[in-house]
């Protein structure tokens, strides 16, 4: 089944102590972009990728780091983490260039105290 | 710069009425892609639809339609006798093809409740 997946789905931290959420797909896309989305502020790109090893700032990328060693995985790092940066955070996955829609994942609810 | 605007924080109407989102859109570009998005209380995003600026075409799909018109960069949503099951959060989306950033930029969406 093609799918994009993150885990974890929730997830409560404390500031300071770092995080990894990985997302992981199995269609072979190029493109893959991490998104967070807050509450009257829609959803929001924090980092994207263009194929292995290329990976440029959305909007909002403060605080997130990422890397794509592989096609596959995405991860969004966060070195850091401070209670702005609780959020709901969707992966989401497409081929590059045509502009087919955007597979996305089920979401990690972001709790950080 | 590019912008989706959907100025309907939330919308309740009561099952089988028909109801309107409203999408508006701005873009530089002449080539470009707009999408619907649905999130249920689930959380997860459905896509519903994407049509690209050179298809003014409107589309039907069901009890879901779609009125995409370039001279007032909107492209609103329509649902035909409104169910419970379709209360959710609707996100518009616009994309620039080919975009160096690849970025897909949201509205704030609207939230519609339909009550039985």
């Amino acid at each position: 089944e093609a799918q994009v997946t993150q885990n974890p789905r929730y997830l409560i931290t404390v500031t300071g102590k770092k995080l990894t959420v990985t997302c992981s797909q199995n269609m072979n896309h190029e493109y893959m972009s991490w998104y967070r989305q807050d509450p009257g502020l829609g959803l929001r790109q924090i980092y994207y990728s263009m194929n292995v090893e290329v990976t440029d700032k959305g909007d909002v990328p403060e605080g997130y780091k990422v890397s794509r060693k592989e096609k596959r995985n995405f991860p969004l790092i966060l070195e850091s983490p401070s209670p702005n940066q609780t959020s709901l955070y969707f992966c989401a996955s497409s081929f590059w260039g045509d502009n087919e829609k955007l597979f996305f994942g089920s979401g990690t609810q972001l709790s950080v105290l | 710069a590019q912008k989706v605007t959907q100025a309907q924080t939330e919308i309740s109407v009561v099952e089988k009425e028909d109801v309107t989102l409203d999408c508006v859109y701005e873009t530089r570009d002449t080539t470009y892609y707009l999408f619907w998005y649905k999130q249920p209380p689930s959380g997860e995003l459905v896509f519903l639809i994407r049509r690209n600026s050179f298809d003014e075409q409107n589309e039907i799909s069901g009890r879901y339609s779609w009125n995409f018109q370039k001279s007032t960069s909107s492209f609103n949503f329509t649902i035909t006798a409104s169910q419970v099951v379709d209360s959710a959060v609707y996100f518009c989306a616009l994309s620039n093809y080919g975009g160096s950033q690849g970025n897909l930029i949201f509205g704030k969406g609207t939230k519609l409740s339909v009550k039985p």
